[in-house]
């Protein structure tokens, strides 16, 4: 699987929009971007994945580039309750059998008022 | 649903002890999975079950050993507990059918187990 790059950490004023990069430079074309969050010491929660087209769901929106070497998390309106690690995780598929998941350290992100 | 439970929420062991982790998932997904994070770290895995009657092997497997007892249940066992096994234990599961009536494989994570092994 392909590895990823994100900064340590990032602030973001509360209503505003939260923007997490993550680099990907060396993604295959099969390989998948996932994003998970951990809120303080609780288990991880998935968030959203993509392949090449944008994707949003309920939660955030996800921006991959056309070139598919960077892709953008966006909580469009953070909230205090979105501070959290955020992972960026790139793998093959979306469905199927087992998918073993490689997470780095993320990024911090603390959401102020 | 309950989701991904995880038993028990935290235990401290002496060098050398033995213990189960229990994790249990009632989505009838497939494919289960232990991880565990060290303080600062992202989460590494140890052990996965693909499938009911099948465990393989993750990145950090020495130490413990897993028994997947149905659907349902995947259970991690420790042995002889050492101080570099203390950390927080996850368990998660995925093969979520989605409306097209394939299997996603996003992972559901538990709450977490935290060990302390002195």
């Amino acid at each position: 699987d392909a590895k990823t790059t994100q900064p340590p950490s990032m602030d973001c004023a509360e209503g505003r929009a939260a923007n997490l990069p993550c680099n990907h430079s060396t993604i295959s074309g099969n390989e998948y971007v996932y994003w998970y969050r951990q809120i303080h010491s609780q288990g991880p929660q998935y968030i959203i994945h993509g392949l090449k087209n944008n994707e949003t769901n309920e939660m955030a929106s996800l921006i991959i580039t056309e070139d598919r070497k960077s892709s953008t998390l966006i909580l469009p309106h953070a909230t205090l309750r979105d501070t959290a690690v955020y992972y960026c995780i790139v793998r093959v598929g979306s469905t199927g059998t087992a998918s073993k998941l490689t997470f780095g350290t993320g990024t911090r992100l603390q959401v102020t008022l | 649903n309950a989701g991904v439970t995880q038993t028990p929420k935290f235990q401290v062991l002496k060098t050398g002890q033995s213990m189960t982790l229990q994790c249990a998932q009632d989505m009838n997904h497939n494919s289960m999975y232990w991880y565990r994070q060290d303080p600062g770290m992202g989460l590494r895995l140890i052990y996965y079950s693909a499938s009911e009657g099948t465990t393989d092997k993750g990145e950090v497997p020495n130490g413990y050993n897993v028994s997947r007892l149905n659907k349902r249940e995947f259970s991690l066992r420790l042995e002889s507990a050492a101080p570099s096994q203390t950390s927080v234990y996850f368990c998660a599961s995925s093969g979520r059918t989605g409306g097209d009536g394939r299997r996603y494989n996003e992972q559901f994570f538990g709450p977490g187990t935290r060990l302390t092994v002195l």
